[in-house]
């Protein structure tokens, strides 16, 4: 497709597992963001990369939370030792530009995360 | 900090007429972009209108126009001739224009109802 791609779009875990969730850009694009979207709220910036360099992690919530991008195109959201309060959507954004505002972001549907 | 505030959780709006979402934000920076996105039930988020804060001419995308007030830091939304489609919520955001992220901080949102 042309789109972002993100999988699953639904994950329930129960509080303690580990769980992984994938984005899929679009194809050539250079920068590529993880936000998290709290019930009735606006999402908030998790990371950043540009290709696989992970240029900007400062909205991760904890150490349980990891982000890789190894080749450059498809990420994965890691988030270790589930907590409730990591219910959440999980949604993943790209664009083709590699440092400024002028291109927008395109956004995938989202994972919508789950913790019992 | 950047903030960025919507004072207006809900509105509603009658088919064919107009409505206007507010939205203010709070930056030391002198140049920025403004985005307004709209967010469906699909989760997806769809950007909807941007304007460069250096630009004093007021952004229009068909129907969606803004009014931009740099001094005042306030960034409306228009939505002209309202359709039963633009239910939607609605998110403004901003982004710096450089640095080593262009990430998107967004308000809380308001949810737009359009009755027929």
């Amino acid at each position: 497709g042309a789109g972002v791609s993100q999988s699953p779009r639904y994950k329930v875990a129960k509080r303690g597992q580990d769980v992984a969730l994938r984005c899929d850009p679009i194809s050539g694009h250079v920068s590529l963001f993880w936000y998290q979207q709290a019930l009735g709220q606006g999402p908030e910036f998790l990371t950043y990369f540009q290709n696989e360099a992970q240029l900007d992690k400062s909205g991760l919530p904890s150490d349980r939370f990891f982000a890789e991008r190894p080749e450059g195109s498809v990420s994965t959201l890691k988030i270790q030792r589930t907590q409730q309060e990591d219910s959440a959507v999980y949604l993943c954004a790209s664009s083709p530009n590699t440092g400024n505002g002028f291109q927008p972001q395109h956004f995938g549907d989202g994972t919508r995360l789950s913790i019992l | 900090a950047q903030t960025v505030t919507q004072s207006q959780p809900e509105m509603s709006v009658q088919e064919a007429e107009t409505v206007t979402l507010s939205c203010t934000y709070d930056t030391s920076e002198s140049d920025y972009y403004l985005f307004w996105y709209k967010q469906p039930p699909s989760r997806q988020m769809i950007l909807v209108i941007r304007q460069e804060a250096y630009k004093q001419q007021n952004a229009t995308e068909n129907r969606f126009s803004v009014n931009f007030q740099k001094a005042a830091k306030s960034f409306s939304l228009k939505i002209s001739d309202s359709q039963l489609g633009d239910a939607a919520m609605y998110f403004c955001a901003y982004s710096i224009i450089f640095g080593n992220t262009d990430k998107l901080i967004f308000g809380t949102g308001t949810r737009l109802q359009v009755f027929p």
